[in-house]
């Protein structure tokens, strides 16, 4: 699987926007981008996916570059509930297909 | 979405004894799914990869006989520590993929099984 990089940690005012980095390289043709995010002692919640165009969903939007190193994870507007540790990660889309986490960015929100 | 649930969530053994933790895909057949380990202030770690029906497989470094993987059905793997010590203690998570469609998509994750071990 490619690896990623995000940075270690990243503070955000509550009401703007979250804006989170993830440089992804040596991401091969068929891999996805995915998030994650985990709140303290929770399992990781799923966020958004996508392989070359951008995505949004009701949680993020995901802006990919043209050449795909990179990424964008943007939460429209943060609330104290969105402090948590966001994972991007690079991997195919199977059914038995294996994530591989990173150290992720652990994002706080700030009142 | 999909639900993939893990008992017990919490469980205290005293060294030297085996602890099960089940993983269930609720609502969706699971033929793969992912068992992953956490210690405090860290990322998931992958430990194995657990199949319907045959062996799981295992990742570099995780002992086989010391974490037993059984995915007797396609909405049930458990994990079996046996023979804990306190080093094993650690938050276990497990995550399922929905199978059979052209476009799995997510990962679910289970809420975890803190495991803490005397």
């Amino acid at each position: 699987d490619a690896k990623t990089t995000q940075p270690t940690s990243m503070d955000c005012a509550e009401g703007r926007a979250a804006n989170l980095p993830c440089n992804h390289s040596t991401i091969s043709g068929n891999e996805y981008v995915y998030w994650y995010r985990q709140i303290h002692s929770q399992g990781p919640q799923y966020i958004i996916h996508g392989l070359k165009n951008n995505e949004t969903n009701e949680m993020a939007s995901l802006i990919i570059t043209e050449d795909r190193k990179s990424s964008t994870l943007i939460l429209p507007h943060a609330t104290l509930r969105d402090t948590a540790v966001y994972y991007c990660i690079v991997g195919y889309n199977f059914g038995n297909e294996k994530l591989t986490f990173g150290t992720g960015t652990r994002l706080t929100i700030i009142p | 979405g999909a639900v993939v649930s893990q008992h017990p969530s919490r469980v205290i053994c005293k060294s030297g004894t085996s602890v099960k933790i089940e993983c269930r895909s609720l609502d969706f057949q699971a033929t793969t799914m992912f068992w992953y380990r956490q210690f405090p202030k860290q990322s998931l770690m992958l430990m194995a990869t657990s199949n319907e029906g045959s062996k799981a497989t295992y990742e570099q470094g995780v002992e086989k006989d010391k974490f037993l993987i059984n995915h007797a059905s396609l909405t049930l793997s458990t994990l079996t520590v046996t023979s804990a010590h306190p080093e094993d203690s650690s938050f276990y998570i497990c995550s399922a993929r929905v199978q059979g469609t052209g476009n799995p998509g997510e990962l679910f994750f289970g809420e975890g099984s803190r495991l803490t071990v005397l």
